[in-house]
């Protein structure tokens, strides 16, 4: 079946240093989704991205589709305090339904 | 005005016990989804509704069945607790089905219910 696989598991990060996670997926996605889930909190839909090579940003946040549709990133330049949490991929394959990823869990040091 | 809302939020209860923890939306969405996350944060699907109907039903003990009297609802009934049960309940909606084609189909999660079994 298919299957999301997220990488790192925990990124521990100084405060003002960037961030980056990824995603990878055994099969080709239709799209693909990033959630965001503070602690003790619940997931929060960040954005969805459809088309192949598609770049997104989202203030300091930049996502990106490769090329492939098979892999994902989430870039976080110059992480706040306020970044830290737990960061879900979501991949949809056609005619399959939305798998999450492990998730990275980020913590900032201020 | 909460989209997606669960009750209760915290659920303490002995082994052996039935248990259930309710879920409404208001976002008029056709699809909602249980959740279950560990204590390692992972998000595993349970089940999955699309207008009443169930469309998911991953690999779960039978000790735990789903029921959705309406599409604004889904209820979740879990029987004879056991300490293995015990993390974070999340109910979703979204906008759409599970079958693909769709191009917005993000989910909303509802707050959650940190279920522990002692």
């Amino acid at each position: 079946g298919q299957q999301v696989m997220q990488i790192p598991q925990y990124q521990h990060v100084q405060e003002g240093e960037d961030f980056t996670t990824y995603c990878n997926s055994s099969t080709t996605l239709s799209n693909i989704q990033w959630y965001k889930q503070r602690p003790g909190g619940h997931p929060v839909f960040l954005i969805q991205l459809v088309k192949s090579g598609e770049v997104k940003k989202q203030k300091r946040l930049t996502f990106q589709f490769g090329e492939a549709k098979k892999n994902s990133s989430l870039h976080i330049t110059a992480t706040q305090t306020t970044d830290v949490g737990t960061y879900f991929c979501a991949g949809r394959a056609s005619g399959s339904r939305l798998t999450f990823g492990e998730g990275t869990q980020l913590t900032v040091n201020p | 005005d909460t989209a997606v809302s669960q009750t209760p939020k915290y659920l303490v209860t002995q082994m052996g016990n039935d248990k259930s923890i309710k879920c409404e939306q208001n976002l008029g969405h056709d699809t909602m989804y249980w959740y279950k996350q560990d204590s390692k944060k992972f998000l595993k699907i349970m089940f999955s509704y699309n207008n009443k109907e169930l469309i998911i039903n991953e690999t779960v003990p039978n000790r735990f069945s789903p029921k959705s009297p309406d599409k604004a609802h889904l209820n979740l009934h879990i029987n004879s607790l056991e300490l293995g049960d015990s993390a974070v309940y999340f109910c979703a909606s979204s906008p759409r089905g599970t079958s693909g084609g769709a191009h917005r189909h993000e989910q909303y999660f509802g707050p959650g219910t940190r279920l522990t079994v002692t």
